[in-house]
């Protein structure tokens, strides 16, 4: 079965850097589109970023452009999310999924548990 | 672009029928999904495409709709609905998702 896990999460200062890992396993990870979706304590999903299957089209939200990026590495079957000039306001649950797709017009379809970033000083 | 769910929360008696509207500021086709999100617990697929139950679901979920109108029903709602739903626009980024509706058990 389609397995995500995170990892890479903790308490960090603003203005640091941080790199999420999200390692998948259960389907043929080179195939599919894959997203990183965050979610603030006691809030709502925000859909955070986009990449295509072969790596070749990435998209973001304008929040994080410029200071977030996505990547894959197909021969290690994961997912990567570098994060930098953190601020308070991207403290929240960042959550991997699978794409039904090779991009990103199948839906999320398979969530990881999530791994928790804090950003306070 | 905006998603916009309404209600934001609903409280509704066992066996009710329920209905939750996704609305998009632009049109999108049926590129839209929801998700149901149990309190404390990871969200889950429910519906891709507007209106294609993902398996496993069952049949008492519904999705309608196209363009910028779309709603969700929950033909009879029972104790483990209890939870957030979700809409999501995927044929474009930013994929937004809605601001989200709990639904209660009255």
């Amino acid at each position: 079965q389609v397995q995500l896990v995170e990892s890479g999460g903790g308490v960090v200062q603003p203005g640091t850097s941080l790199r999420l890992s999200c390692a998948a396993s259960g389907f043929t990870f080179s195939n599919y589109g894959m997203h990183w979706v965050r979610q603030a304590p006691g809030k709502g999903l925000d859909w955070v970023a986009v990449i295509s299957s072969d790596g070749s089209n990435k998209f973001y939200v304008d929040s994080v452009k410029g200071r977030f990026t996505i990547s894959r590495d197909n021969s290690k079957n994961t997912l990567y999310l570098q994060m930098s000039s953190l601020r308070v306001d991207d403290t929240a649950v960042y959550f991997c999924t699978k794409d039904g797709s090779s991009g990103w017009y199948g839906g999320s379809d398979n969530w990881g548990q999530g791994t928790l970033v804090t950003v306070s000083s | 672009i905006q998603m916009t769910q309404s209600p934001s929360s609903l409280s509704a008696s066992l066996g009710d029928r329920v209905t939750i509207t996704c609305r998009a500021s632009q049109g999108m086709g049926n590129f839209l999904a929801w998700y149901q999100q149990r309190p404390g617990k990871v969200p889950k697929f429910l519906i891709h495409a507007a209106s294609t139950l993902q398996s496993g679901v069952p049949s008492r979920f519904s999705g309608s709709g196209s363009g910028t109108d779309f709603t969700l029903t929950i033909s009879s709602l029972q104790p483990e609905d209890v939870a957030t739903y979700y809409c999501q626009r995927y044929n474009s980024a930013p994929l937004t998702f809605g601001g989200g509706t709990k639904v209660e058990i009255k």
